[in-house]
């Protein structure tokens, strides 16, 4: 299984919204409701933002939300805070059984 | 309190084993699949492996079959992952994390462990 798609990067202004697009195959993402989203500081653990495409945590922030198309799913933040500021990672269950990441995007609040 | 405990930093010599650990506390061990996720230096997080402690059903990424090996002792409430000899292209964080709604989601985590291979 090879790791879901996502982009390298992406940035935006507070309080403007970014999404982060996650890519992956009928074999995972499109094959399964089962994507969830993790934040991650440097020298921190992952944090759970989003779970089952687009369901939230209790104590995330309503600014964070999931939706899915296909074999792409996406993450959109709205309203753009400092502290959004890291690294963000899909994830999707698989037909092996096993659950696969993304590559990573680093989120930059100009 | 619901947590996983990792063991500490460790620094090993190329052709050295390893075993850590992750202790989970507060819930029902053997109820929740436990991962292992690596993430070397500057790059982004990857599964090693996923096992269940009720009946140690283990599941290894492709990359890392034959590699690794993840294990658990029940009675103690620990998950282990293993080397039989590391390589410098070893070191990394690694992580233990708890499944919820089986595999699909991860909603703990342990504090991780730093391993060092280097000569």
């Amino acid at each position: 299984q090879s790791a879901l798609t996502q982009p390298a990067s992406v940035s935006g202004s507070p309080g403007q919204s970014i999404t982060i697009s996650c890519t992956g195959t009928s074999s995972d993402v499109g094959g399964y409701n089962y994507v969830s989203w993790y934040q991650k500081h440097p020298g921190r653990a992952p944090k759970l933002m989003i779970y089952d495409v687009s369901d939230r945590p209790s104590g995330v922030s309503n600014r964070f939300s999931g939706s899915k198309s296909g074999n792409t799913a996406s993450l959109t933040i709205s309203g753009l805070q400092a502290e959004d500021e890291a690294d963000y990672y899909c994830n999707s269950y698989t037909s092996s059984g096993t659950p696969v990441f993304g590559g990573g995007t680093k989120l930059t609040v100009l | 309190e619901v947590q996983l405990v990792q063991s500490g930093a460790e620094v090993k010599k190329p052709g050295e084993s390893l075993k850590i650990s992750c202790k989970g506390s507060g819930y029902s061990f053997t109820s929740y699949w436990i991962g292992w996720v690596r993430q070397m230096p500057g790059k982004g997080l990857e599964w090693m492996g996923i096992i269940y402690p009720g009946d140690s059903d283990t599941r290894y990424s492709p990359s890392f079959q034959g590699q690794v090996t993840i294990s658990v002792d029940k009675s103690i409430s620990t998950a282990y992952l293993q080397w039989s000899s590391l390589q410098a292209s070893d070191t990394a964080m690694y992580y233990c994390a708890r499944g919820s709604g089986g595999i699909t989601r991860i909603e703990l985590w342990g504090q991780g462990t730093l391993v060092t291979v280097s000569s």
